[in-house]
């Protein structure tokens, strides 16, 4: 199974409010990613956590939140978004961080910010 | 990470070869090359990596130049399904930093019938 699901696959929200995207994998990978990708662009990085740990953050807004509860999840808090912020919100993993390890997409989360 | 340049765009006759190319000149020794794919609005999926040797699995073959500066990605038949976005990306062995799957512009393919 190299499945990685996510939750919701679209999502519409008002400025104010507060949602959360949801990653799930089930192959027992350590590292997991959240990247944005906006239309007709390549996929930029957003986090890396590796061993339920953040190991990286790509300078990215404190009104992104990641979290990994445990490691087989990742998610993405989302509070007092712009409208700039809509794009497509793709979770991945690896088995490890090492760039020998390919990395399992999942299909993406569409936000729309209104 | 190094990296990479493409070609934007390319077209295929259906139950052709796609053979898509992909430089990087500024290689270093313990940089993997990546090929990756997105069909329109999914997420990317995995085709092959490799790092000097030439590879080969069940979606394509991968060669690599001896000097290492350049790639192709082979479809050895490719099929409507096939149609996508290609990227090719070089990855470290040692993650220091940011450098986990910068994705470059990739190269649109189009399977035509």
């Amino acid at each position: 199974d190299t499945e990685v699901t996510q939750t919701p696959k679209h999502l519409v929200m008002g400025m104010t409010n507060k949602k959360s995207l949801k990653c799930e994998q089930h192959m027992g990978h350590r590292a997991m990613y959240w990247y944005k990708q906006k239309a007709k662009k390549p996929p930029e990085l957003m986090f890396v956590y590796s061993y339920e740990k953040l190991s990286i953050n790509e300078s990215v807004p404190s009104r992104f939140s990641p979290e990994c509860p445990n490691s087989s999840l990742l998610n993405l808090h989302l509070h007092a978004l712009q409208p700039e912020d809509s794009a497509l919100y793709l979770c991945a993993s690896s088995q490890g961080r090492a760039g020998e390890y390919e990395q399992y997409f999942g299909p993406g989360t569409r936000l729309t910010v209104t | 990470d190094a990296k990479t340049t493409q070609p934007p765009s390319m077209d295929c006759a259906e139950g052709r070869a796609a053979n898509l190319p992909c430089n990087h000149s500024t290689i270093s020794g313990n940089e993997y090359v990546y090929w990756y794919r997105q069909i329109h609005s999914q997420g990317p999926q995995y085709i092959i990596h490799g790092l000097k040797n030439n590879e080969t699995n069940e979606m394509a073959s991968l060669i690599i130049t001896e000097d290492r500066k350049s790639s192709t990605l082979i479809l050895p038949h490719a099929t409507l399904r096939d149609t996508a976005v290609y990227y090719c990306i070089v990855r470290a062995l040692r993650l220091t930093g940011a450098n986990n799957l910068f994705f470059g512009t990739g190269t649109r393919l189009t399977v035509i019938p």
